[in-house]
């Protein structure tokens, strides 16, 4: 079944790095964005990241934007965050998930969306304390 | 960006609707039709309910529906169910390829 799976998480000092994966499964993963989605304890969601199907295009949020990093290996249908000089506000449980797909029977063509997110994982908790 | 403004909580009983807005601006909810609304279960992981401001992904109840007049959307729920109790965030698209979230509204079933 479709399925995203994170790893990586952990307890870092202020100023760290950890680096964020997120294996898929049960779909095409090369014909989809993905996004990393983060949620700090007891707050809402907030969107990081996301990445093209070819990882051509990327964008961030202004938050992470200079400290973390997208990147995608389509051939080991892996999504991978790496986060570098880590504040304490960057705890959270991070989230990847894919972008949702529409097929218009119409005109025979399936779209691809970044800004709507149909399949998440279970999620990685990420810690930034001394 | 500042998050969008979403009610901290609504309640209502089985059987009852509901309905949740999220308050933006014209550079996010009110500029595009581009509106989403998650569900969020203790513990788990968020799961799309609407997309395109209005429409349901396959296999999400139609008791769940979407709509926006201005800067505001609203997701609405009818014949409320005990499963529908969570979180509920709304998300816009927010120029400039990034998106926005809502704080949240936390729903309870009486």
């Amino acid at each position: 079944q479709v399925q995203l799976v994170e790893s990586g998480g952990g307890l870092v000092k202020p100023g760290g790095s950890l680096r964020l994966s997120c294996a898929a499964s049960g779909f095409t993963f090369s014909d989809f964005y993905m996004s990393w989605i983060r949620q700090a304890p007891g707050k809402g969601l907030e969107w990081v990241s996301h990445i093209s199907s070819s990882g051509s295009t990327i964008y961030y949020a202004d938050s992470v934007k200079g400290r973390f990093t997208i990147s995608r290996d389509n051939a080991k249908n892996s999504l991978y965050l790496q986060m570098n000089n880590l504040r304490a506000e960057d705890t959270a449980v991070y989230y990847c998930a894919r972008g949702l797909t529409y097929y218009d029977i119409l005109t025979r063509r399936t779209y691809y969306y970044y800004y709507y997110m149909d399949v998440w994982g279970k999620g990685t908790t990420v810690t930034v304390s001394s | 960006q500042s998050a969008l403004t979403q009610p901290a909580s609504v309640s209502g009983s089985p059987g009852q609707s509901i309905t949740i807005s999220c308050s933006g601006t014209s550079s996010d909810v009110g500029g595009y039709n581009y509106v989403s609304w998650y569900q969020q279960h203790p513990g788990k992981a968020p799961k799309l309910m609407i997309y395109d401001v209005s429409k349901r992904p396959s296999g999400v109840s139609n008791r769940f529906s979407g709509s926006k007049s201005g800067n505001t959307a609203s997701l609405t729920i009818s014949g409320l169910q005990a499963e529908d109790e969570a979180d509920y965030y709304c998300c816009s698209y927010a120029g400039s390829s990034t998106l926005l979230f809502g704080g949240g509204t936390k729903l309870t079933v009486l």
